[in-house]
């Protein structure tokens, strides 16, 4: 069974400072993993893929597939960064076109001023 | 382009009832899906369809159906509502084909059961 687990329901950081969150996951195959993000009054929304290895927003993700994790990270946080995260994964060749989505269950990052 | 449209926005129903929620893709998507999320969890996956088929079914009990019309739109069907099923009902709707494919999220559909 594929699983994400989100440790944190909640991060609170201090403008400036460095984020990490955190995301664990399961899965018997090659998962692809995605970070999800809802700003508030606003839908989910696609932040970044593991595959694109891209930085969005200044948001990184790295996946460790010894330690099966997908952490966000960003080194200086914007109070525009306040939102809920979401880890996601879908497993790689469920058939073309087929993204069935896991999704962990949030966390909530709170950026002070 | 508005995006993908859900309607109702808000819905209140009883136990035992039934209810059917609406979806319209993004113009030029052929796939929709729709996801459960209860009140402090993630969305949870319930059904996949393209060209009016099922193509994914996540752990969800019969109750729950859908069906995808010739113009893309969907409908989700629930029947013999529980109290457990009040929830944000998501759609989204993405292109199909090799490769990867980004699923773009509707506002939701809030379902609460009386």
């Amino acid at each position: 069974a594929q699983r994400v687990t989100q440790p944190e329901k909640l991060l609170s950081v201090f403008k400036g400072a460095p984020v990490e969150l955190k995301c664990n996951y399961s899965y018997s195959g090659s998962p692809e993993l995605f970070w999800y993000v809802q700003y508030s009054r606003q839908r989910l929304q696609l932040l970044l893929r593991h595959i694109s290895r891209e930085s969005i927003k200044g948001f990184t993700a790295d996946l460790n597939k010894g330690e099966t994790s997908f952490h966000l990270k960003k080194p200086f946080a914007q109070e525009e960064d306040s939102a809920m995260y979401y880890c996601a994964l879908s497993g790689l060749g469920s058939g073309a076109g087929s993204y069935q989505l896991t999704f962990g269950k949030g966390t909530k990052l709170s950026v002070i001023p | 382009d508005a995006g993908v449209t859900q309607s109702p926005t808000h819905l209140i129903k009883t136990r035992g009832q039934q209810v059917t929620l609406r979806c319209s893709p993004i113009s030029g998507h052929k796939s929709v899906s729709w996801y459960q999320q209860v009140l402090g969890q993630g969305p949870q996956f319930i059904f996949q369809y393209y060209e009016k088929e099922e193509r994914g079914r996540g752990n969800f009990p019969d109750r729950f159906s859908a069906r995808q019309f010739p113009n893309y739109s969907s409908e989700l069907n629930v029947n013999a509502l529980l109290l457990g099923d009040s929830a944000l009902y998501l759609c989204a709707s993405s292109l199909w084909g090799q490769g990867f494919n980004e699923q773009f999220f509707g506002p939701g559909t809030r379902l609460t059961v009386l």
